[in-house]
């Protein structure tokens, strides 16, 4: 079956460093969407790219989906400590049904 | 934005009794809810997805005997844990699309659901 894998797995960023997480899927993707899970939380959606190439920034994050349509990548410029949680990817070949990646930790050291 | 509610938060039963657990879209109708299970430090594997008035399509490895999704209206599912066992021990995640609108292809988690079965 569909797979969708992240790495890495865990990072430790110093406050201000950037931060990248990368994410790959076993199929071509209709669209994919990221989140942020703090810790004891729930999954809180970030955003969501169905262009292929397609840049889109929120602040200091930059999201990016491959030319074709299998990655994708979260940037995070200078971190902060509220960065801190796992973000998760989710992809699928139709539009509801999503498969989660297998998220990046990150925790940053002030 | 969208909230999706779930209860009860946290649920401790013994070996062998059922649990079910309520997912609610509090300000918009979900045609689609979809369940998911999250073991510690580990990502969310779907379950299954529930569609309003039809039956739950089970992910592969998923026993619909075993974990019972009735969803009854637009705004309710439910996931029913069925003779449980330590090994059912997890966080449920439940979640929603809107139906329709602005808020189409985005999913609202409820909050989770945390189960142990002693």
């Amino acid at each position: 079956g569909q797979q969708v894998m992240q790495i890495p797995q865990y990072q430790h960023v110093q406050e201000g460093e950037d931060f990248t997480t990368y994410c790959n899927s076993s199929t071509t993707l209709s669209n994919i969407q990221w989140y942020k899970q703090r810790p004891g939380g729930h999954p809180v959606f970030l955003i969501q790219l169905v262009k292929s190439g397609e840049v889109k920034k929120q602040k200091r994050l930059t999201f990016q989906f491959g030319e074709a349509k299998k990655n994708s990548s979260l940037h995070i410029t200078a971190t902060q400590t509220t960065d801190v949680g796992t973000y998760f990817c989710a992809g699928g070949p139709g539009t509801y049904k999503y498969i989660f990646g297998t998220g990046t930790r990150l925790k940053v050291l002030a | 934005g969208a909230v999706v509610s779930q209860h009860p938060s946290r649920v401790i039963c013994k070996s062998g009794t059922s649990v079910k657990i309520e997912c609610r879209s509090l300000d918009f109708q979900a045609t689609t809810m979809f369940w998911y299970r999250q073991f510690p430090k580990q990502s969310l594997m779907l379950m299954a997805t529930s569609n309003e008035g039809s039956k739950a399509t089970y992910e592969q490895g998923v026993e619909k005997d075993k974990f019972l999704i009735n969803h009854a209206s637009l705004t309710l599912s439910t996931l029913t844990v069925t003779s449980a066992h330590p090994e059912d021990s997890s966080f449920y995640i439940c979640s929603a699309f809107a139906r329709g609108g602005r808020r189409t292809d985005t999913q609202y988690f409820g909050p989770g659901t945390r189960l142990t079965v002693l």
